[in-house]
C-alpha cells in the first residue's frame, strides 16, 4: 500500500544514547516532515525537507539532525538523548509547495528516554 | 509566528451534530485543514478548503470558513461513535508548510 512508512514503532532508550528514526515514502512526493506529538501542544515541526538535498530547521530542532537520504527516505537522528525527547514522533510527506493535497502521516514512533 | 487555537475538548450524543471551532492568524494562508487522529495511530486528512471559499461540504462534513474573522469550524452530522478522536486543524503557508493546532478530543457518548 501507498503511504508513509515509519520504523520503530516502539523505542525505549537511556538518557544519553543515540538513535535513529526512519522513514520512508512511496508517492513520489518532494517534501518531507518531521513533527513530535506531546500533550496539549498539539504538533511540532522539527525539521523539514522541501525538496531533495535540503532541510531547514522548524520550529523545535535542538537535540536532532536529519538527512534526506534520496527523494524517499528522510531520517531523524537523536545524538544524545534526553528525557525531554521523550514523545510520539510523526513523518509526513507532501507534492511540494502551493499542492492542495496536505500531508501524509506515517504512524508514528513512541519514543521513551528514561 | 502563526498561531492556530482550538478548543480542547468536545462531547456529544451519538446522533448529535458536532461542530469543532478553530481561529488561526496568518490571512496568507492559502488552504486549511482538518485532520483526524484517532487512538494509536497517525493523521488522516479529512478535508480541505482552499482560502477563496466560504463553504465546503463532503457527505457528513461540513467545513466554514469566515475569513474576515480568520474562523474555521467543521461540522460533523448525526455524529457516530467512530467519529470519536482528536481533530487537528491547520493552516499552510505559501511554501506549503502546515501549523497545526493543538487538537480538539472529540468524545461521543450513547
Amino acid at each position: 500500500n501507498a503511504g508513509v512508512t515509519q520504523t520503530p514503532k516502539f523505542q525505549v532508550l537511556k538518557t544519553g544514547q543515540s538513535m535513529t528514526l526512519q522513514c520512508a515514502q512511496d508517492m513520489n512526493h518532494n517534501s518531507m516532515y518531521w513533527y513530535r506529538q506531546d500533550p496539549g501542544m498539539g504538533l511540532r515541526l522539527i525539521y523539514y525537507s522541501a525538496s531533495e538535498g535540503t532541510t531547514d530547521k522548524g520550529e523545535v530542532p535542538n537535540g536532532y539532525n536529519v538527512s534526506r537520504l534520496n527523494k524517499r527516505e528522510f531520517s531523524l537522528r537523536l545524538e544524545s538523548a534526553a528525557p525531554s525527547q521523550t514523545s510520539v514522533y510523526f513523518c509526513a510527506s507532501s507534492v511540494g509547495p502551493g499542492a492542495d493535497y496536505g500531508y501524509t502521516f506515517g504512524s508514528g514512533t513512541r519514543l521513551t528516554v528514561v | 509566528g502563526e498561531d492556530v487555537e482550538q478548543s480542547l475538548f468536545l462531547s456529544v450524543r451519538e446522533g448529535d451534530s458536532s461542530v469543532i471551532n478553530c481561529t488561526y492568524t496568518d490571512s496568507s494562508s492559502t488552504y486549511l485543514y482538518w485532520y483526524k487522529q484517532e487512538p494509536g495511530a497517525g493523521l488522516q486528512l479529512l478535508t480541505y478548503i482552499f482560502s477563496n471559499m466560504d463553504m465546503k461540504q463532503d457527505q457528513r462534513l461540513t467545513v466554514l470558513l469566515n475569513k474576515k474573522d480568520k474562523h474555521l469550524s467543521l461540522r460533523i452530522a448525526d455524529t457516530q461513535t467512530g467519529d470519536s478522536a482528536i481533530y487537528f486543524c491547520a493552516e499552510s503557508d505559501s511554501w506549503g508548510k502546515l501549523q497545526f493546532g493543538a487538537g480538539t478530543q472529540v468524545v461521543v457518548t450513547p
